[in-house]
């Protein structure tokens, strides 16, 4: 069946600009999570879903990100007003549940803020 | 969140069997330990999870020590296919990578 998908693959977007980074979970998966991995770093986490809401969000690292999953299927990473230090791979996963499921991961948006 | 401490780097001939270590001593009792590993230019991949017993699936075995403060990744038969970063993870809830081992698999 199906993976988790994202979109776009790659997205270049100069200083300022805002950007829209989407994840179609596997049908039927509950929780669903967003990570940020630098070059050369292990992924770090950033916020994560069980259905539609929202119950970490942790690991944003300012109030310039901001993830959305309204009706618990497809959601949306958005980065405002980018920065270099923005660049990066944002991959996202989904999973059946928490606890003993595995996650599945997309192949990842690499974001290049020149 | 548990901490874990896992050796930065292994080697392994291929064909040969590699265990991978970690320590995470501070492991609450509802943690279930994860592994994941990440191929070069890849997404994190799934490999085992397990509780309290050992686990065998395709892909390898997971030994878990009766105190539950360390467990062993075990490939059985390493190929070149298998040299990644390998991350072990105890939660219940959202995944936190460390910095994991990377394994390199030597022909």
């Amino acid at each position: 069946g199906a993976g988790v998908s994202q979109s776009p693959r790659y997205k270049v977007a100069k200083r300022g600009q805002d950007v829209a980074l989407r994840c179609d979970p596997i049908s039927g998966h509950v929780s669903l999570f967003w990570y940020q991995q630098a070059l050369g770093q292990g992924p770090e986490f950033l916020t994560y879903f069980q259905n539609e809401a929202q119950l970490d969000k942790s690991g944003l690292p300012s109030d310039r990100f901001f993830a959305e999953r309204p009706e618990g299927s497809v959601s949306t990473l958005k980065i405002q007003r980018t920065q270099q230090e923005d660049s990066a791979v944002y991959l996202c996963a989904s999973s059946l549940d928490l606890g003993s499921y595995e996650q599945y991961f997309g192949p990842g948006t690499r974001l290049t803020v020149t | 969140d548990a901490k874990t401490t896992q050796p930065n780097s292994m080697e392994s001939n291929e064909e040969e069997p590699v265990h991978l270590p970690c320590n995470h001593s501070t492991i609450s009792g509802t943690d279930y330990i994860h592994w994941y590993r990440q191929l070069p230019s890849q997404g994190p991949e799934y490999v085992i999870h397990g509780l309290t017993s050992n686990v065998n699936n395709r892909m390898a075995s997971l030994a878990i020590a009766e105190d539950r403060k360390s467990s062993t990744l075990i490939l059985h038969r390493a190929t070149l296919r298998d040299a990644a970063v390998y991350y072990c993870i105890p939660t219940y809830d959202k995944i936190i990578f460390g910095k994991g081992t990377r394994l390199h698999i030597l022909p």
